[in-house]
């Protein structure tokens, strides 16, 4: 089993729709979360943080479940632009080490 | 400001052969990552530098795979005897020191494509 696991999609959307993606993680170790953005062959690029109080950056909202070990992401009125795929990341660190284990990403595609 | 720089872009080898693959850190950073991306799969986490020295490698897939990093900068990761298994996207990534409070952002360069023929 993987230690971050997503949906890989694709989730086909028209523009304006709403989105959300869920992710899970299996080792309760796990320190930082985050979502990273890449787009096709390009390297990945942090797109939030996320926290168990949730946090929201404009048309993205990110929320944490330490307890159930889940992490999601929202996305309002989405955009053409928004098209990418979507990395659930967690982040181990302490001691020896520090490191991103990354889920392997799930595709948006959102249609004119 | 400069982001991270990968060296070469691309890169085409023989079965074999080896290579070397050069990252620059962003300036002042103090931690140092590589990381693997094979074709439709996730990135996979292989060595971390915090200053010189590399105190997890524990992703290294093999004793064919070696990293150095110099003067607290550059750092080159070196296959040997290059298998067609290592064609990836070898990805790079710094970060400024690790605070008291978590982690700091890893910021990615643009990789190197390796096709092992």
């Amino acid at each position: 089993r993987k230690e971050v696991e997503q949906d890989p999609g694709p989730f086909n959307v028209p523009e304006g729709a709403t989105v959300a993606f869920n992710c899970t993680y299996s080792n309760s170790a796990s320190q930082s979360f985050f979502w990273y953005r890449q787009d096709c062959r390009k390297e990945p690029k942090l797109l939030m943080s996320v926290y168990s109080s949730g946090n929201e950056d404009g048309r993205f909202t990110a929320q944490l479940n330490r307890a159930s070990q889940y992490i999601s992401l929202l996305i309002r009125d989405s955009k053409l632009s928004d098209s990418a795929t979507y990395l659930c990341v967690v982040n181990r660190y302490g001691g020896a080490t520090n490191k991103l284990i990354f889920g392997t990403g799930t595709l948006l595609a959102v249609q004119p | 400001g400069a982001g991270v720089s990968q060296s070469p872009s691309n890169k085409v080898t023989e079965k074999g052969k080896d290579v070397e693959l050069r990252c620059d850190p962003i300036s002042g950073h103090t931690a140092l990552y590589w990381y693997r991306q094979r074709l439709g799969q996730g990135l996979e986490f292989l060595i971390y530098f915090q200053g010189n020295s590399a105190p997890d490698k524990s992703g290294l897939p093999s004793d064919r795979f070696s990293a150095e990093r110099t003067g607290e900068s550059v750092s080159t990761l070196t296959i040997q005897r290059t298998q067609q298994e290592d064609s990836a996207v070898y990805l790079c990534a710094s970060s400024s020191k690790l605070g008291r409070t978590g982690a700091e952002t890893q910021y990615f360069g643009p990789g190197t494509r390796l096709l092992v023929l």
